[in-house]
């Protein structure tokens, strides 16, 4: 069954600490994709980053990274000298092909970043 | 270009009544996904239409929630009767066509706030 696990519910840091979110997943798939979505107190579920499971390549967007490694079925995100507005809940997700792409989320990581 | 938009916003409710939800996807986007959050959790999908079809209904409480879209574009979301239990965010989603071989992203709209008294 497809799983994914964010273990850590809640983060707080001081602005400009560095902070890593840790998602595992499980599949037996051996094609998917996974996601990661932040969600501002407004609600809405804001696209971050997709990444297929041919392409393990890590990846930098200004302050975002992310880490991808099959071997450990994990992809960790972190922000370099976090910044207030970060502040948000960050979801993980692995998209199920055999049934429509729907997204299975974890629970989520709840950041606070404090000035 | 407009992003998925959701009405209304926020719904209270007494246990037992109806409601109905209201989502427009993004022009051109083929599939159409529902997602209850509960608070604290991540968001579980209800139902998938492609155009106006259903791919997945298997986690839809079907003896009171029923969802259509009859044209291939909009879609509404109905609970009939409520329960407390019911109280979450209803989020919908498209993407451009589940069905490509790339996976693209869903696009979220902002949620419909249920509270079942």
């Amino acid at each position: 069954a497809q799983k994914v696990t964010q273990a850590q519910t809640e983060i707080s840091v001081v602005e400009k600490e560095d902070v890593t979110l840790d998602c595992v997943y499980e599949t037996r798939d051996t094609t998917y994709y996974l996601f990661w979505y932040k969600q501002p107190p407004s609600g809405e579920l804001v696209f971050l980053i997709r990444r297929n499971s041919f392409d393990e390549q890590n990846e930098i967007s200004g302050r975002y990274s992310w880490n991808f490694q099959k071997s450990t079925s994990s992809f960790n995100f972190t922000i370099t000298a976090s910044q207030v507005v970060d502040s948000a809940v960050y979801f993980c997700a692995l998209s199920d092909r055999s049934r429509g792409g729907k997204l299975i989320f974890g629970q989520g990581t709840e950041l606070s970043v404090k000035p | 270009e407009a992003g998925v938009a959701q009405s209304p916003r926020y719904k209270i409710i007494e246990k037992r009544q109806s409601v109905a939800f209201w989502c427009n996807p993004i022009s051109g986007h083929a599939t159409l996904y529902w997602y209850q959050q509960i608070l604290g959790q991540g968001p579980k999908l209800l139902i998938q239409f492609q155009n106006n079809g259903v791919v997945d209904d298997s986690q839809l409480p079907k003896d009171r929630f029923s969802a259509e879209r009859l044209k291939g574009v909009d879609s509404t979301l109905k609970i009939q009767p409520a329960k407390l239990e019911d109280s979450a965010v209803y989020l919908c989603a498209s993407s451009l066509d589940w069905g490509l071989a790339t996976q693209n992203e869903q696009f979220f709209g902002p949620g419909t706030r249920l509270t079942v008294l």
